[in-house]
């Protein structure tokens, strides 16, 4: 069974960092790219960032762009996302996907 | 980036009855290798989304008959035959032919 598992969110203040990661199991992790895609409260469906099956690649939506990094670790099957500078607009629920399987999510809220 | 435009914004339709959702791009997304990436999901509350169907047409596993996908290039349906009370939530179709990916603005489903 695919299973994507998100960790790491919770409350942090505007212009500290947060790193979220997001375990796989049930599929060949090293065999596909993965994104990042985040949902404010009450909003629709927003995609942050994506990484390349072998990390060689990565793009970011404008916003987040030189704030965020998306990495990915084969060997353990997992995926990362650090956010930096983070901004009250980059409240959301972030999930982790293959565009296939999705996580169950995790919330960041940033405030003061 | 690609604009996908869906509507209606939201639907009301009766226990049985029949659901057309449509979406369209502002330029095609049939990819350099011939692959239309063009996905639907659905968001059920609470929930994350649940990939619905894939490369336009394509029924993911375990996703009812009920559900078709159609189109190409620009303009694509999804469709919902004998509605049950379990396919209530919202619709967003995604394309992830060309970087970044975008979402359509999705449409809620609800019963009359």
């Amino acid at each position: 069974e695919v299973q994507l598992v998100e960790s790491g969110g919770g409350l942090v203040q505007p212009g500290r960092s947060m790193k979220l990661s997001c375990a796989a199991s049930g599929f060949t992790f090293s065999n596909y790219g993965m994104a990042w895609v985040r949902q404010a409260p009450k909003k629709g469906l927003e995609w942050v960032a994506y990484i390349s099956y072998d990390g060689g690649s990565t793009y970011y939506r404008d916003p987040v762009k030189g704030r965020f990094t998306i990495s990915r670790d084969n060997a353990k099957s997992t995926l990362y996302l650090q956010m930096d500078s983070l901004r009250s607009e980059d409240t959301a629920t972030y999930y982790c996907t293959t565009a296939y399987y999705w996580g169950q999510g995790v919330m960041v809220t940033v405030s003061s | 980036d690609v604009v996908l435009t869906q509507t209606p914004v939201s639907l009301l339709i009766s226990l049985g009855g029949q659901a057309s959702i449509s979406c369209r791009s502002s330029q095609s997304l049939v990819h350099s290798n011939g692959n239309t990436y063009l996905h639907w999901y659905l968001q059920k509350p609470g929930q994350s989304p649940q990939l619905l169907i894939y490369q336009v047409s394509n029924r993911f596993s375990g996703i009812p008959d009920r559900f078709s996908g159609s189109g190409s290039g620009t303009d694509f349906t999804l469709k919902i035959s004998r509605v049950e009370p379990e396919d209530l939530g919202v619709y967003y179709c995604l394309q992830r032919t060309h970087n970044p990916w975008t979402f359509g603005g999705g449409t809620k489903l609800e019963l009359k």
